[in-house]
């Protein structure tokens, strides 16, 4: 069974810029959720995704936003990018109605950098 | 808002000996669900060991077990027998219990402890 796939692993941008992050989950798994890893904010909740909804969101800035797909695949996209924007961008899936469903299952990540 | 608070940034332990990480957190909750998690260097996160709040039993997973104290809000994790391989950052993470019936996805993490195992 495929795990949770992250597109790119790595990218460079530059303030101003945009950037778009997508993941494909575990296959069955409707519930996507974003973390954004940084080393002096820790990992922080971004926005959770089931049935093309966002059902719950953390708080950041308008400029991250997200969207799921009917395949469940998730993309987020972060707008005028800031040097403080450069962090680790986990995506997470999980089960839903099973006994199991909140335990999250980490993509790899995609390790973003701000010039 | 629920936080959680891990107050060893780094520790270490000799291979094959036992470590405790320590892990406390606040709610205003009565279910819940805690959770270790592993980040190894340069490698995804993956779960270690899950505990729901409304379970007074410990949770263990082989080498991991978690001592629950519910009224004290604390959540420590102990790897008995250590292995070169459990050398990672360690997070204790807090989810409340959904009212849909599933994941929220919405985990609260500690700053994590990280673990080096010495041969």
């Amino acid at each position: 069974k495929a795990g949770v796939t992250q597109t790119p692993r790595y990218l460079i941008k530059t303030r101003g810029q945009q950037v778009t992050l997508s993941c494909s989950p575990i296959s069955g798994h409707r519930s996507v959720s974003w973390y954004q890893q940084t080393p002096g904010q820790g990992l922080q909740f971004l926005f959770e995704y089931f049935s093309e909804t966002q059902r719950n969101k953390g708080n950041f800035p308008g400029r991250f936003s997200g969207r799921q797909f009917s395949n469940s695949r998730s993309e987020m996209n972060v707008s005028t990018l800031e040097l403080g924007d450069s962090a680790l961008y986990l995506c997470a899936s999980s089960p839903t109605l099973d006994r199991r469903a909140n335990v999250l299952t980490f993509g790899a990540g995609s390790r973003l950098t701000v010039l | 808002a629920q936080t959680v608070t891990q107050s060893q940034p780094e520790m270490s332990v000799q291979e094959a000996e036992t470590v405790t990480l320590s892990c406390t957190y606040d709610t205003s909750e009565n279910n819940y669900y805690l959770f270790w998690y592993k980040q190894p260097p340069s490698r995804q996160m993956i779960l270690v060991i899950r505990q729901e709040a409304y379970k007074q039993q410990n949770a263990t997973e082989n080498r991991f077990s978690v001592n629950f104290q519910k009224a004290a809000k604390s959540f420590s994790l102990k790897i008995s027998d250590s292995q070169l391989g459990d050398t990672a950052m360690y997070f204790c993470a807090f989810m409340k219990h959904s009212i849909y019936g599933g994941s929220q996805g919405n985990l609260i993490f500690g700053k994590g402890t990280k673990l080096s195992v010495k041969p």
